[in-house]
């Protein structure tokens, strides 16, 4: 199956400063990836989709200039916190959006996630 | 908007028995559907997809669809305390290729 990897699984940081969190598709190409945020006991929010070679799309209410992305090849998607701040703190996954083969149909496949902690 | 929904449950069943996991969606043009299984603590991990009217079957798992009534449906077979988790349902009306989730059902196995 297909798989996709995030680094680093956890992180705790000092308010105010930056944090890059990486997605890896591993065996595929992926043009598309998405980043979602989880908050405990809630459902996933889509944060931003992001595409090889051209800026991401943010969903309403993501702040852009506070959640860089970077999609600059077609196996790697990166997600930096810029001046993280305590309310930050969450699980961040990301997925990858497999080609689906001839008559098949495309298909996300999620990373572990990144559990982020500002103190 | 775009709406899928789901019973937040949690539903319990025996271990053994059939677990009946229901979804449903509000744009008919909706083309592929898709069913995840969240641990809690861990990222979804993709168990079937469907897109053809009717029933596909994996294993223990079988997936129901009907988009004239628009709903999707995932059954377990022979439940496990393993199976217990959040199930997610997630519907993708093409175009976009940006599928919209449910918020999930959480699964009970009792032993």
């Amino acid at each position: 199956g297909a798989v996709v990897s995030q680094h680093p699984s956890w992180v705790i940081c000092k308010s105010g400063t930056s944090v890059k969190i990486e997605c890896r598709s591993l065996d595929f190409q992926a043009t598309t990836m998405f980043w979602y945020r989880q908050f405990p006991k809630q459902s996933l929010m889509l944060m931003a989709t992001s595409n090889e070679g051209s800026k991401a799309t943010y969903e309403q209410g993501v702040e852009k200039d506070k959640f860089l992305i970077n999609h600059a090849s077609l196996t790697l998607s990166t997600l930096t916190v810029t001046s993280a701040h305590p309310e930050d703190s969450s699980f961040y996954i990301c997925s990858a959006l497999m080609p689906g083969l001839s008559g098949s149909t495309d298909t996300q496949y999620f990373g572990p996630g990144t559990r982020l902690t500002v103190l | 908007q775009k709406e899928v929904e789901q019973n937040s449950g949690p539903l319990s069943v025996p271990e053994g028995a059939i677990a009946s996991l229901n979804c449903t969606y509000s744009d008919r043009g909706s083309q592929s559907f898709f069913w995840y299984r969240q641990y809690s603590g861990k990222s979804p991990e993709l168990i079937m997809f469907i897109y053809s009217n009717g029933d596909k079957e994996d294993g223990r798992f079988t997936a129901q669809l009907n988009k004239a009534s628009q709903y999707v449906s995932l059954l377990i077979r022979d439940s496990q305390p393993s199976d217990s988790a959040t199930y997610l349902c997630a519907v993708d009306s093409g175009g976009y290729q940006k599928v919209t989730f449910g918020t999930g059902t959480k699964l009970q196995v009792i032993p």
